[in-house]
């Protein structure tokens, strides 16, 4: 009972590398988010998915890029990673029959030097 | 827009005390109201959640009652303990819309 997967755990990256991180669910759920979550602030939508082949922006999209090729799989790129990325990065999904409650992963913490 | 105020913290209290984090909330419509829980080191998990005014959710303990005269969803409980040392994050959502966060509230239980 995986649930929901997220890959790295961990990353530290340079400013302006780029690296994907992964997510993978087994609940066959057809919506998948992406989240950011900052001190004080905490959690806000960066991208999420309807349905394999689909994604839209969330609150704050900007220097992120999604893909849904598979619908078990949701990726989260960042192209030239920059500082104010550094964050705790997390995943979920939700059924349609779900009630609104999403499965989270246990999320990746990403630092940008 | 939607929004969810939570009180700030961090939030210290002892065992057997009790416990009421606030939470407020304005919207445009009739949301659904939820309590999600971060153990330390792990993604959050649903703790409760109430669907429409004067409904209560309640589990593990805790409760609170979707109030929409005041537009709150306080979490309430009687007696902590150690083990629900934890971020609690209160959240809306909307028909076909998507969940929104308060800024999560930081509670320490001390034995």
């Amino acid at each position: 009972n995986a649930g929901v997967t997220q890959t790295p755990k961990f990353r530290v990256l340079k400013t302006g590398q780029s690296m994907t991180l992964l997510c993978a669910q087994d609940m066959n759920h057809e919506y998948m988010y992406w989240y950011r979550q900052d001190p004080g602030m905490g959690l806000r939508l960066i991208h999420y998915s309807v349905g394999e082949g689909t994604t839209a922006k969330g609150e704050v999209p900007d220097g992120y890029n999604v893909s849904r090729l598979k619908k078990q799989n949701f990726l989260l790129g960042l192209e030239s990673a920059a500082p104010s990325q550094t964050s705790v990065y997390f995943c979920a999904s939700r059924g349609l029959s779900g009630a609104n409650v999403l499965t989270f992963g246990a999320g990746s913490r990403l630092t940008v030097l | 827009g939607n929004s969810v105020t939570q009180m700030e913290g961090p939030v210290t209290l002892s065992e057997e005390a009790f416990l009421t984090i606030n939470c407020t909330y304005t919207a445009t419509g009739y949301p659904s109201l939820f309590w999600y829980v971060q153990y330390p080191g792990e993604g959050l998990q649903l703790l409760l959640k109430a669907t429409k005014a004067d409904d209560k959710g309640s589990n593990k303990g805790f409760e609170a009652t979707y109030r929409k005269e005041t537009t709150s969803f306080h979490l309430e409980k009687g007696s902590v303990q150690v083990s629900d040392s934890a971020v609690y994050f209160c959240a809306l959502r909307l028909m076909r819309g998507q969940l929104t966060f308060g800024s999560g509230t930081q509670l320490t239980v001390l034995p």
